[in-house]
């Protein structure tokens, strides 16, 4: 099964500073998601775009969809130390199935 | 809010054992997931089901099993628990409606195996 693939493994930033974390699939997509996990935890959904979508906000979020790329990022502006985290994309399969990459662990230092 | 959760957070086990990890989730979806989460690797699925008393192999279904008696519950068996088994278990579910797949998911269970 394809499986999206993040890049960077990791990233270590500033707090105040933005943070950009980039995802490769192989395949057509319905939509691709991201989601979070602090250290230890489950994961939390963040924001969907859809495939015919190429630009998608949500508060200090911003998501970008190439699909002629077959790329996607995720970008974090004014980042705290609350976001550090891991940070994973999951692309749809179709039949209610996702595949999830590997991830980007995200430190935020104060 | 949905809400997903996971029987134990940490379980330590014995080679051989059996071992049960139940999910239940309250926002009657139809969908339901069992992965495994290692350094390196990301999230790998074992088992999905879609409805009670179905369920379909994932990436990595092998030496374990799962059941689905009721829609709130989901639940994955290591019928013989080996120390490679030794993991993080993170359970999901989601719904059909809205088209997104958006998933929920528990806060997982570490397991160790001895």
């Amino acid at each position: 099964s394809q499986q999206g693939e993040e890049d960077p493994q990791a990233l270590s930033i500033q707090e105040g500073e933005n943070a950009t974390m980039n995802c490769s699939y192989k395949t057509s997509i319905n939509n691709l998601q991201w989601y979070r996990q602090n250290s230890g935890r489950g994961l939390v959904h963040l924001i969907l775009i859809r495939s015919n979508e190429r630009e998608k906000h949500s508060g200090r979020l911003r998501v970008t969809l190439d699909t002629s790329k077959k790329s996607s990022s995720l970008l974090i502006t004014a980042s705290r130390a609350a976001d550090t985290a891991s940070y994973f994309c999951a692309t749809d399969e179709g039949y209610q199935k996702v595949t999830f990459g590997t991830g980007t662990k995200l430190q935020v230092i104060p | 809010d949905v809400k997903v959760t996971q029987s134990s957070r940490y379980l330590v086990k014995r080679t051989g054992e059996k071992v049960f990890l139940e999910c239940v989730q309250d926002m009657d979806h139809e969908n339901m997931f069992w992965y495994r989460q290692d350094p390196g690797l990301g999230l790998r699925l074992i088992y999905f089901s879609y409805d009670v008393k179905m369920k379909e192999k994932g990436d990595i279904p092998e030496g374990y099993s799962v059941s689905r008696e009721k829609k709130e519950r989901f639940s994955l068996i290591l019928e013989s628990a080996s120390t490679n088994q030794t993991s993080m278990y993170l359970c999901a579910s989601s719904s059909i409606t809205g088209g997104t797949d958006t998933q929920y998911f528990g806060p997982g269970t570490r397991l160790t195996v001895l």
